[in-house]
């Protein structure tokens, strides 16, 4: 069965610092990889997403993340965070082909320090 | 662009009631999901529609179910309302086929059953 582990329910990091949320999977067949953002009281947007080819993906607003098959990761990183950063980040694995659905990961709140 | 609707964004119901939450996806979007989020479950997958059908459902129990409608439109029912079933309910919907293109969500309804 496929599942999605993130190992830090809390980041604090103070701000213009650099930050990596970590993310984990497990998976037997090639997956679909997602970063997800939840900012209070509102729903999910997507941040990015790994399908195929280049390993390292990009967000518009400088958050990155990069595909490691071997090590079965999918780490999010940012240089320098902002106040406005603050929010729940969700990493997400595609389901089964034909399922149709995600499998998320728990959430990591980062808080962003002044 | 007018993004996912879901009305309405609260709700309060007492337990043995049902519930009915409405779901307006994007404009052209024929694929449409629904999510459970609890903070000691996360993210759950409920079901998803395309064109009408439900193609996949979670594990949850008979008293959850749903329906698209052929504008898209989805609704998710739930009777014999538990305690447990107070939850942030997310729909998301999509363009085309499949989970690599990514869903956009809606910013939920919160379902209080007291």
């Amino acid at each position: 069965a496929q599942s999605v582990t993130q190992l830090d329910s809390q980041v604090p990091v103070f701000e213009e610092a650099p930050v990596e949320l970590r993310c984990n999977y497990s998976s037997s067949v090639s997956v679909y990889l997602f970063w997800y953002v939840q900012y209070p009281n509102q729903g999910l947007q997507l941040l990015l997403k790994y399908l195929s080819g280049s390993t390292l993906v990009k967000s518009i607003n400088g958050f990155e993340a990069e595909f490691n098959k071997s090590q079965t990761s999918f780490h999010l990183r940012k240089p320098s965070v902002h106040i406005s950063d603050t929010a729940e980040y969700f990493c997400a694995v595609s389901g089964p082909s034909g399922t149709y659905k995600y499998i998320f990961g728990t959430g990591t709140r980062l808080k962003v320090l002044a | 662009k007018a993004g996912v609707t879901q009305t309405p964004r609260y709700l309060i119901k007492t337990r043995g009631q049902q519930v009915t939450l409405s779901c307006s996806p994007i404009s052209g979007h024929r694929s449409v999901s629904w999510y459970q989020q609890t903070p000691g479950q996360g993210l759950q997958f409920l079901f998803e529609y395309f064109s009408e059908t439900q193609r996949n459902k979670g594990n949850f129990p008979g008293r959850f179910s749903g329906r698209q409608f052929s504008n898209s439109r989805s609704e998710m029912n739930v009777s014999t309302l538990e305690l447990g079933d107070s939850a942030l309910y997310l729909c998301a919907s999509s363009s085309r086929t499949g989970t690599g293109f990514g869903y956009t969500f809606g910013s939920g309804t919160r379902l209080t059953v007291v």
